[in-house]
């Protein structure tokens, strides 16, 4: 199974800032890159996928890079409806695993 | 406006079964492969399994942790998708959501549902 490790699994910003977050694949897995964003007691929302193709109706701020191993999200500037927890998941192989999760909070 | 519905959690013990469903609109669902993703109360998200569509076979592809209590199907005609678990185990209490996987080969999860709580307990 190829292992998703994001990184960190907290932060504290402010609004306006820029926030990145990174997710590391055991093993390459080209672009097959998603980023999800979760907030307390709702589903899941699809905001990056191909590793830097912004979802139709996600704010520009919401940015992906990366190919093969390493990738990024990068929140140019904090909004406060973007508190919340990220999930990177890969869709190269089965099963499509999800990384741990990073908390972004106030 | 497409939807994705989920029915079928509750509270059940452990080695009994359940049945969710999902129903879809607002898009050709028979088009779409479906995949189920859980949560474990304060976790993250584990993907179950998911059946491609009818053009692919609607095969199926399953977890190692659901492998053989698990299966995945689905009825075009009604846009449903339904998951049976069986030989349930306390440690499958989560919230299960179905999703859509978009188009254009990523395999991306472009639409859930709001998820339905299973709770195994005895």
């Amino acid at each position: 199974d190829i292992q998703m490790t994001q990184s960190p699994s907290s932060l504290s910003a402010s609004v306006g800032d820029r926030v990145i977050i990174t997710c590391r694949a055991s093993q390459s897995i080209s672009r097959y890159l998603n980023w999800y964003q979760q907030k307390p007691g709702k589903a899941p929302n699809l905001l990056i996928y191909a590793a830097s193709s912004l979802q139709s109706g996600v704010p520009s701020r919401f940015g992906g890079s990366g190919s093969g191993t390493d990738f990024t999200l990068t929140i140019s500037s904090l909004q406060p409806e973007d508190f919340a927890t990220y999930y990177c998941q890969q869709s190269h192989s089965n099963p499509r695993t999800f990384g741990q999760g990073t908390k972004v909070e106030i | 406006e497409v939807q994705l519905v989920e029915s079928g959690g509750g509270l059940t013990q452990p080695g009994r079964s359940l049945r969710l469903s999902c129903v879809a609109s607002g898009f050709t669902f028979g088009d779409y492969a479906m995949n189920w993703v859980r949560q474990a109360p304060g976790k993250g998200l584990e993907w179950v399994g998911f059946i491609r569509s009818r053009a692919y076979g609607a095969t199926t592809e399953d977890a190692a942790s659901v492998k053989g209590r698990f299966t995945i199907s689905r009825d075009d005609s009604k846009s449903v998708a339904y998951l049976q678990m069986n030989s349930l185990k306390t440690e499958d209490t989560a919230v299960y959501y179905c999703t859509r996987e978009g188009f254009g080969g990523w395999q991306q999860f472009d639409c859930w549902g709001q998820g339905t709580l299973v709770t195994v307990s005895s």
